[in-house]
């Protein structure tokens, strides 16, 4: 089953705007990961958080995580045309013998001019 | 610069057939995965592998299985395609051994498989 779920399915905004994506989880994590991915292709690792921090930054993009409440969000400032992407959180965690990353259903994003 | 490529952008096979995904990677990568991705149900892993000749079912393995005879490439294999394995494939790799939750993973372009 899914162990990832991004919240809202699909978002619209207006360029300069910023974006929050939200991202739920059930069981515990080693760490959390987002990924984009433009529309039919692969997709391209943004930002990983780790289970001990609490917030982390990459350019325009900031992430939290909540462990308590087993949440994290991405916020994407200043949105561009060009942020127009499928967005994913990956909960990275112990899977029997190795680890492994369990995805998300996605939030689409749509950013107009 | 990273690169995961995967032989068929397209393809399109009839039920019963005999179907080779194939991916490779040039950045010397221990872990490779095979996804499938279908709408509303995000990424489902199905195999993965750690090492040269090692796999790990993931959480849909059926219908499905794998091989790694060198450490660059990871072949996923429909040994009778259906129609309900109609979906978009995504290999992918990372670094390290048994760690991977902590690396990024590198994924391909993907594969539209449609199974008729």
């Amino acid at each position: 089953s899914q162990q990832g779920e991004e919240d809202p399915q699909a978002l619209s905004i207006q360029e300069g705007e910023n974006a929050t994506m939200n991202c739920s989880y059930k069981t515990s994590i080693n760490n959390l990961q987002w990924y984009r991915q433009n529309s039919g292709r692969g997709l391209v690792h943004l930002i990983l958080i780790r289970s001990n921090e609490r917030e982390k930054h990459s350019g325009r993009l900031r992430v939290t995580l909540d462990t308590s409440k087993k949440s994290s969000s991405l916020l994407i400032t200043a949105s561009r045309a060009a942020d127009t992407a499928s967005y994913f959180c990956a909960r990275g965690a112990w899977a029997g013998t190795a680890s492994k990353l369990t995805f998300g259903t996605g939030t689409r994003l749509q950013v107009t001019l | 610069d990273v690169k995961v490529t995967q032989s068929s952008r397209y393809l399109v096979k009839r039920t019963g057939e005999k179907v080779f995904l194939e991916c490779v990677q040039d950045m010397d990568h221990e872990n490779m995965f095979w996804y499938r991705q279908d709408p509303g149900l995000g990424l489902r892993l199905i195999y993965f592998s750690y090492d040269v000749k090692m796999k790990e079912k993931g959480d849909i393995p059926e219908g499905y299985s794998v091989s790694r005879e060198k450490k660059e490439r990871f072949s996923l294999i429909l040994e009778s395609a259906s129609t309900n394995q109609t979906s978009m494939y995504l290999c992918a790799s990372s670094p390290q051994g048994l760690t991977v939750a902590y690396n990024e993973q590198f994924f391909g372009p993907g594969t539209r498989l449609t199974v008729l």
